[in-house]
């Protein structure tokens, strides 16, 4: 079982759907949590970090869910310029430091 | 521009030579990533920095993998004797240690072994 799992899609919606992508993790001794976006052929960028009280960033909300080691990204209203690969990425701290990504999960928003 | 920069940002080789990559992390940045990442996989952890100081090696990082930050600020990840195995896009990124630690990423570099 790979540490961070995520559907790896790919998602195909119009403009201004919701689209929600989710990640479960399976180190309980995680600490911190973020959704990177990756866009073709170009490095990881932060779209948002992950507390448990759940955060908003405009159109992005994320969610974290301990008891289950969930993470969840909503983006509503999508926008075509939200086309690219989302990155769940999971920090650990046993015994060492650990930073896994998940695989990615491709989001394509169509006209 | 003050962010996380990669040099070459292309490298082709053949297999059996050594090649050589250069991360500058951001200035007041003590942290120092580097990771592999192939297509369609996210990046894989290889190796950090705290200062000059390596902390963490993957599995991954074989004995053909050297990883160094002499002077605490920029770092090299060197392979040598390179195999086709090792194409794949090398990314650097830096961050500063505490809680909500975050790494910021480099553009990379690409590396095709034929």
């Amino acid at each position: 079982r790979k540490e961070v799992e995520q559907d790896p899609g790919p998602f195909n919606v119009p403009e201004g759907a919701t689209v929600a992508f989710n990640c479960t993790y399976s180190n309980s001794a995680s600490q911190s949590f973020f959704w990177y976006r990756q866009d073709c052929r170009k490095e990881p960028k932060l779209l948002m970090s992950v507390y448990s009280s759940g955060n908003e960033d405009g159109r992005f909300t994320a969610q974290l869910n301990r008891a289950s080691q969930y993470i969840s990204l909503l983006i509503r209203d999508s926008k075509l310029s939200d086309s690219a690969t989302y990155l769940c990425v999971v920090n650990a701290h046993t015994g060492g430091f650990k930073t896994i990504f998940g695989a990615g999960t491709r989001l394509f928003v169509k006209a | 521009d003050t962010g996380v920069s990669q040099d070459p940002r292309h490298k082709i080789t053949k297999r059996g030579q050594n090649v050589t990559f250069r991360c500058d992390p951001i200035s007041e940045h003590n942290r120092l990533y580097w990771y592999r990442q192939t297509l369609g996989q996210g990046p894989e952890f290889l190796t950090y920095f705290q200062n000059e100081a390596q902390l963490e090696k993957s599995r991954l990082l074989s004995d053909r993998f050297s990883a160094e930050r002499p002077k605490g600020s920029f770092s090299t990840l060197e392979i040598q004797r390179t195999e086709q195995g090792d194409s794949a896009m090398y990314l650097c990124a830096s961050s500063l240690a505490g809680a909500r630690e975050t790494q910021y990423f480099g553009p990379g570099t690409r590396l095709l072994v034929l």
